[in-house]
């Protein structure tokens, strides 16, 4: 299974842009790079997915590295609800989490 | 549709004791899939299934776990003999396809597993 690493915690103020970064060096070539996020008693989320260019919805921005070995999820101007914890994953046919980033954010 | 439904959601039980939880996936997804989920940790992949068959179970999971989806549609989850260890929360997740192809997965509420 590949593997990712992240920060085990970020913090940010409200209305800042929040750059969240994951390795993911044993990626496969044709594997897609997911981020879910999860919210304190809930199961996770879907926040964005992409495979080798930068992708863009109303969540969230992806930016792959161009030896897609790592990736950073860009969250343009953070709110309150966006504090949870986000994963993301690289793998074959099925999701592999590992524990993610904390992200706190301040009013 | 409603999303993914797991029941029930919260369960405790005896040490010793076999449970069984209930996933129903968002209708017309072909895969579904099992997580753990210990305090602290993300969520830890145990199973999956393309349809009614079981593709891949993870290497860590135990003999007294067994999961089934007869009819390719809502899934069981089945811990036999449960010990203090599994307590945890088990997440069911369902994509339309499997995550190597450009889609997405959507999981349940889980179910919370304490065992006394």
């Amino acid at each position: 299974d590949a593997k990712t690493t992240q920060p085990n915690s970020m913090e940010s103020n409200e209305e800042e842009p929040v750059h969240l970064p994951c390795n993911h060096s044993t990626i496969s070539g044709t594997d897609y790079i997911h981020w879910y996020r999860q919210l304190p008693s809930q199961g996770p989320e879907y926040v964005i997915h992409g495979l080798t260019s930068n992708v863009n919805n109303r969540m969230a921005s992806l930016a792959i590295a161009e030896d897609r070995k790592s990736s950073t999820l860009i969250l343009h101007r953070a709110t309150l609800r966006d504090a949870a914890v986000y994963y993301c994953s690289g793998d074959t046919d099925k999701l592999i989490f590992g524990t993610g980033t904390r992200l706190q954010v301040f009013p | 549709d409603t999303g993914v439904s797991q029941d029930p959601r919260h369960k405790i039980t005896k040490r010793g004791q076999n449970v069984t939880f209930r996933c129903d996936p968002i209708s017309e997804h072909n895969r579904l899939y099992w997580y753990r989920q210990t305090l602290g940790q993300g969520p830890e992949f145990l199973t999956y299934f393309q349809n009614e068959a079981q593709l891949e179970k993870s290497r860590l999971l135990s003999d007294r776990f067994s999961a089934e989806r007869p009819k390719g549609s809502f899934s069981t989850l089945e811990i036999q003999r449960t010990e203090q260890g599994d307590s945890a929360m088990y997440l069911c997740a369902s994509s339309l396809d499997g995550v190597y192809v450009d889609t997405e997965a959507f999981f349940g509420q889980g179910t919370r597993l304490t065992v006394v």
